[in-house]
């Protein structure tokens, strides 16, 4: 069974720092990793995905993701935060095996504060 | 740019009553699903639809929960008989052939049961 747990239910930096959100999983084969964004009252937003090439991946709006087998770790980061990324995150796996399905983290609010 | 659309954006309903939530996939998509957030909680996994037929589905969806693709194009879930715990914000999903292609996400219905 896979399961995924975000560390901080509730992050918050300051315009212009650094993002850091983590993600650890559980998977007993290789696993497939997302990161979606959910802006308030929209859907899921996909940000990036993991799917076995790079293990540093790139997504929209600058954010990216590097997946750590011996950590199993898939920590997403931007390098500069903008008010405008303030939203909640979510951290979810699934395998090549199964029906596609997604497990998804608790989910981390980010909070951007000028 | 393809979207997964939903109907209602938000339906209001009395305990008891059936709902029908409805979703337009991703047209050349095959794979079909449901989640579900309550507030302030995870994403959870509902029911996963392939070939016509359910593929997976989670504990939550006993047997007041039906799903069901009636025309090729709409891609419904019903809920028999809602009680007030069936209260939640309901995603549906759809994703291409491959395993790492990623689910699309609609911009969800909250249902609301009084």
């Amino acid at each position: 069974a896979q399961s995924v747990t975000q560390l901080g239910s509730h992050v918050s930096v300051s315009e212009g720092a650094l993002v850091l959100l983590r993600c650890n999983y559980s998977s007993s084969v290789p696993p497939y990793l997302f990161w979606y964004v959910q802006y308030p009252n929209q859907g899921l937003q996909l940000l990036l995905k993991y799917t076995s090439a790079a293990t540093l991946v790139k997504g929209i709006n600058g954010f990216e993701a590097e997946f750590k087998k011996s950590e199993t770790s898939f920590h997403l980061t931007k390098p500069s935060a903008h008010m405008s990324d303030a939203a909640e995150y979510f951290c979810a796996v699934t395998t090549s095996g199964n029906t596609g399905k997604l497990i998804f983290g608790q989910g981390t609010t980010l909070q951007v504060k000028p | 740019e393809p979207e997964v659309t939903q109907t209602p954006s938000h339906q209001v309903t009395q305990m008891g009553q059936e709902v029908i939530l409805r979703c337009v996939p991703i047209s050349n998509h095959l794979y079909f699903y449901w989640y579900r957030q309550i507030l302030g909680q995870k994403v959870e996994f509902l029911v996963s639809f392939y070939n016509n037929e359910i593929s997976e589905k989670s504990e939550i969806f006993d047997d007041q929960f039906s799903v069901e693709r009636p025309d090729g194009s709409n891609f419904t879930l019903k809920i028999r008989s809602t009680k007030l715990e069936d209260s939640a914000m309901y995603f549906c999903a759809s994703r291409g052939t491959g395993g790492n292609t990623e689910a699309f996400f609609g911009q969800g219905t909250r249902l609301t049961v009084v």
